[in-house]
C-alpha cells in the first residue's frame, strides 16, 4: 500500500532559522507528492507539489525536491518567519484525475518564536 | 481562493445520539467531496468519497451504516455519525474537489474541520 512518514513534531525554531521537515514515502506506482499547510483555524492549503522525479516544488520561500532514489520529499526553507507557524502535512497520490485520493503523513507542528 | 466551510466547528454530544456535519463549497461546484478523520498525532485517514447524486464510496473498514453521507447538491455534502459512541470522538475534515480545474493536486480544497466529542 501507500504510506507517508514525516518527522514528528513539534518543531520550534527561532525566526530566520533554517527549516527542514523530513518526509519519505512508499507507493505502489508512480506518485505525485505534495506539501499541505494548515494555519490555526483554517483548512489545509496546498503549499507546493512535484509530479515527477527531480522536480522541485516551491512556494512562499519553501522548497521540496522529489527524490525517487531515496523516496523522499523533504520540505526546506532558508529563513522562517513567525507567520510560518502552522501544521505541515506531506502527502501523495497515484490517482488519476477525477478521484484523487490523498495519503497523508501525520503532520508536523511548527512554531516559530520571535 | 476557493473556500470550503464546515459546520459545526465543534460539537459535544451524549452517547447514542446522532450528529450531522455539513461541508459546503462556497464559491465553486464540487461533484466530488472527501471525508477524512484525524486522530491525535495521526495522519488524516480517508473515510469516504462523496459523489453528488450517487452513493458514497467508503474506504475499507469504514462502516457505511455508521457514517452516513449525503451529497445532495453541487455545494453541500453531509456526514451523519449515527448512534455516536466515545470511540467516534475525533476530528473530521472534508475536502471538495473543484470540478472546473484540471491540474493534478490543485483541485482539492479543505474545510477547517469539526471536532466531535462524544461523552
Amino acid at each position: 500500500g501507500n504510506s507517508v512518514t514525516q518527522m514528528e513534531g513539534p518543531v520550534t525554531l527561532s525566526e530566520e532559522a533554517f527549516l527542514t521537515i523530513n518526509c519519505t514515502y512508499t507507493a505502489t506506482g508512480y506518485p505525485s507528492l505534495f506539501w499541505y499547510v494548515q494555519y490555526p483555524g483554517e483548512g489545509l492549503q496546498l503549499l507546493l507539489k512535484a509530479t515527477k522525479a527531480d522536480d522541485k516544488g516551491s512556494n512562499k520561500g519553501f522548497e521540496a525536491t522529489y527524490r525517487k532514489e531515496t523516496t523522499s520529499f523533504h520540505l526546506e526553507k532558508g529563513s522562517v518567519q513567525v507567520s510560518d507557524s502552522a501544521v505541515y502535512f506531506c502527502a501523495l497520490t497515484i490517482s488519476n484525475f477525477g478521484n484523487e485520493k490523498l495519503t497523508f503523513g501525520t503532520g508536523t507542528r511548527l512554531t516559530i518564536i520571535p | 481562493g476557493a473556500v470550503v466551510s464546515q459546520h459545526p466547528s465543534r460539537v459535544i454530544c451524549k452517547s447514542g445520539t446522532s450528529v450531522k456535519i455539513e461541508c459546503r463549497s462556497l464559491d465553486f461546484q464540487a461533484t466530488t467531496m472527501f471525508w477524512y478523520r484525524q486522530f491525535p498525532k495521526q495522519s488524516l485517514m480517508l473515510m469516504a468519497t462523496s459523489n453528488e447524486g450517487s452513493k458514497a464510496t467508503y474506504e475499507q473498514g469504514v462502516e457505511k451504516d455508521k457514517f452516513l453521507i449525503n451529497h445532495a447538491s453541487l455545494t453541500l455534502s453531509t456526514l451523519t455519525v449515527t448512534s455516536a459512541h466515545p470511540e467516534d470522538s475525533s476530528f473530521y475534515i472534508c475536502s471538495a474537489r473543484d470540478q472546473s480545474k484540471r491540474v493534478l493536486g490543485d483541485t482539492q480544497y479543505f474545510g477547517p474541520g469539526t471536532r466531535l466529542t462524544v461523552l
